[in-house]
């Protein structure tokens, strides 16, 4: 089956800067990427996604980056904010319609 | 707006019992999900359905059935609880038509502790 890993699990930034948070899966067929964000005690929710026929996918303020060559894809926050500030997970397809899910990585975004 | 709805936000239940976790979705989506959530370990799936009576197996089935009797309802049954099931259980769904994978909407979640 799929297998997606995530890195870093803990990623600490200033207010303003950039932050990037990479996978990689390894089953080629997979075509769904998406990333989801979890707030603590709530929910995680869809904030971007990218299909295998596109390379880069941009909105606002975040923007995800997809290497097939390479089976691996990047999430990107400029400007950080400390609402940024949740765990944030990847995914792949896997199958059917099911996602395999990384491990997490949580943002801590300081003023 | 999609609304996914577990039954219960918190249980306590104790070693042995057999436990119903249950989840509502109104969105007519076809695929539903169980994934447990561990600390360290992320999202783990533990089975799923793409249709009414249908169900797979996901990576972590030991320990755990399914029932899904209605489009909108799928249900996750701990046979017999032991601490180790002791988590954070969230149901999700998707819209499985037209053969395109498409975003999974969760629900808020239930955490299990099994004393």
């Amino acid at each position: 089956g799929e297998n997606v890993e995530q890195h870093p699990s803990t990623l600490s930034v200033q207010e303003g800067d950039s932050a990037v948070i990479k996978c990689t899966y390894s089953d080629s067929a997979s075509n769904y990427f998406p990333w989801y964000k979890q707030e603590l005690g709530k929910r995680p929710q869809l904030i971007i996604d990218i299909r295998s026929n596109v390379g880069e996918k941009k909105d606002q303020r975040i923007a995800v980056t997809l290497n097939k060559t390479a089976k691996h894809f990047s999430l990107h926050i400029t400007e950080t904010q400390p609402e940024d500030s949740a765990v944030y997970f990847c995914a792949a397809h896997s199958g059917y319609s099911t996602l395999t899910f990384g491990k997490g990585t949580m943002l801590l975004v300081s003023p | 707006d999609v609304k996914v709805t577990q039954s219960s936000r918190y249980l306590v239940k104790r070693t042995g019992e057999k436990v119903f976790l249950e989840c509502v979705q109104d969105m007519d989506h076809e695929n539903m999900f169980w994934y447990r959530q561990d600390p360290g370990l992320g999202l783990r799936l533990i089975y799923f359905s793409y249709d009414v009576k249908m169900k797979e197996k996901g990576d972590i089935p030991e320990g755990y059935s399914v029932s899904r009797e209605k489009k909108e309802r799928f249900s996750l049954i701990l046979e017999s609880a032991s601490t180790n099931q002791t988590s954070m259980y969230l149901c999700a769904s998707s819209f499985g038509g037209g053969g395109e994978n498409t975003e999974a909407f969760f629900g808020q979640g239930t955490r299990l502790t099994v004393v």
